[in-house]
């Protein structure tokens, strides 16, 4: 079946500095690959919809300078926070379709859970 | 556009009783219509879809989901539940317009008590 891996599951990092999470389709390729966060015990929110190959697409009010996405492979997309602030602690997830159709549902990675500290 | 309602943050059984979870659903367009579980700390794991064919669409771990158009619900359910079914879940739409972005219910936590 459709793997999605997430790397790092977590990371801590200093106020100010940059982190990189990596999302990977492991037997797969997906010229779209979504990105959420998600606040404890809260749902998820789409952040914004990584496309392979151009610029992401961001949801109104996720700053685009602050949440850098590089989709430069058809099987990997990246979410890099760039100076975190402890407001950014989150948990985030990525996603990604093997027909390129939501409609017949997304696979998951398996998050992760940043603290800025 | 599209919304989904879970209309129980929490929803409590014993082992062995069945399991309710509500949605309802708003869509414009033809849906498909997701139910997602997702243990602590962890990404989230389908249990099943509906994508206009079956109404009735079975799932893993003994879940199973009737899709109903006349009253927008597709409310999950489990005949008997396992302590290992406490975790949350999430009821999802997705349409076809752009990206088929999905969009989250708030998600129902089922606690499971021995």
């Amino acid at each position: 079946g459709a793997v999605v891996s997430q790397h790092p599951s977590r990371v801590i990092c200093k106020s100010g500095t940059s982190v990189k999470i990596e999302c990977r389709s492991l037997d797969f390729q997906a010229t779209t690959m979504f990105w959420y966060r998600q606040f404890p015990k809260q749902s998820l929110m789409l952040m914004a919809t990584s496309n392979e190959g151009s610029k992401a697409t961001y949801e109104q009010g996720v700053e685009k300078d602050k949440f850098l996405i590089n989709h430069a492979s058809l099987t990997l997309s990246t979410l890099t926070v760039t100076s975190a602030h402890p407001e950014d602690s989150s948990f985030y997830i990525c996603s990604a379709s093997p027909s390129g159709q939501g409609g017949y549902g997304y696979t998951f990675g398996s998050g992760t859970r940043l603290t800025v500290v | 556009a599209q919304s989904v309602t879970q209309l129980d943050s929490h929803v409590s059984v014993s082992e062995g009783t069945p399991v309710l979870l509500r949605c309802n659903y708003s869509s414009s367009y033809s849906p498909s219509l997701f139910w997602y579980v997702q243990h602590p700390n962890k990404g989230l794991q389908l249990l099943l879809k509906y994508t206009s064919a079956a109404t009735l669409v079975k799932g893993i771990n003994g879940f199973e989901a009737e899709f109903k158009k006349s009253e927008t619900s597709f409310h999950l359910t489990k005949p008997s539940a396992h302590m290992s079914d406490a975790a949350e879940y999430f009821c999802v739409v997705s349409g076809y317009t752009g990206f088929q972005k999905l969009v989250f219910g708030t998600g129902t936590r089922l606690l499971v008590s021995p």
